[in-house]
């Protein structure tokens, strides 16, 4: 039972532009939303979050957006980086307990 | 270092036999999770400490698996007589309980299984 999806698995973007990476999900008890940012043989590292009662949070070049009646997020990279290059994961929990993960996207940032 | 630690990094083990894995949270955190990531697939939830409380045993997969956390601080998850399905990344998350819910990553234990 997948409660959290990114359908796209993965993204090619040009240096200097935006990334744009969505998540659905379908749990409507989640109450916090996280994005998580990944390289090869790391662990998961922590981007941006939001909570529920809010439906946007901006911190430097990354932005997420909550839409609670689509149950959709995203997350905004402007402008992209090289050293953006990695697989980002959408997480949600409901009351501070486990994280339902997606199945996560690869980002490509090119020249 | 202030983040979350886990041992060892790499884990080669022969089918049948017992695995410790090791994970330091954060200081002060007292929640604690445990995830794990197969090749190929998403990140698992396997078990949560919260404090006190009786942990969420809910995302281990048999009965071969099991976890504990002595002191509320390190916590230890042991696999009984491994399978080659268990080769996967094993990831320690913690959290501070309070307003801010963010799980903290430490880097994964990585086990293959032969």
């Amino acid at each position: 039972d997948q409660q959290v999806k990114q359908n796209s698995p993965s993204l090619s973007v040009q240096e200097g532009r935006i990334s744009i990476l969505n998540c659905d999900y379908t749990n409507s008890m989640f109450d916090y939303f996280l994005w998580y940012k990944k390289y090869p043989a790391e662990g998961p590292t922590f981007l941006i979050s939001i909570s529920s009662i809010k439906d946007k949070n901006e911190d430097g070049r990354f932005t997420v957006f909550l839409n609670k009646s689509a149950k959709h997020l995203s997350l905004h990279i402007v402008p992209s980086q090289p050293g953006d290059s990695a697989v980002y994961f959408c997480a949600a929990s409901a009351a501070g307990g486990k994280l339902q993960f997606g199945a996560g996207t690869q980002v490509v940032v090119t020249p | 270092g202030a983040g979350v630690s886990q041992s060892p990094s790499n884990k080669v083990t022969e089918k049948g036999k017992d695995v410790e894995l090791r994970c330091d949270p954060i200081s002060g955190h007292t929640a604690l999770y445990w995830y794990r990531q197969s090749l190929g697939q998403g990140l698992e939830f396997l078990i949560y400490f919260q404090g006190n409380s009786a942990p969420d045993k809910s995302g281990l997969p048999s009965d071969r698996f099991s976890a504990e956390r002595t002191g509320g601080s390190v916590s230890t998850l042991t696999i009984q007589r491994t399978q080659q399905e268990d080769s996967a990344v094993y990831l320690c998350a913690s959290r501070f309980t309070g307003a801010v819910e963010t799980q903290y990553f430490g880097p994964g234990t990585r086990l293959l299984v032969l």
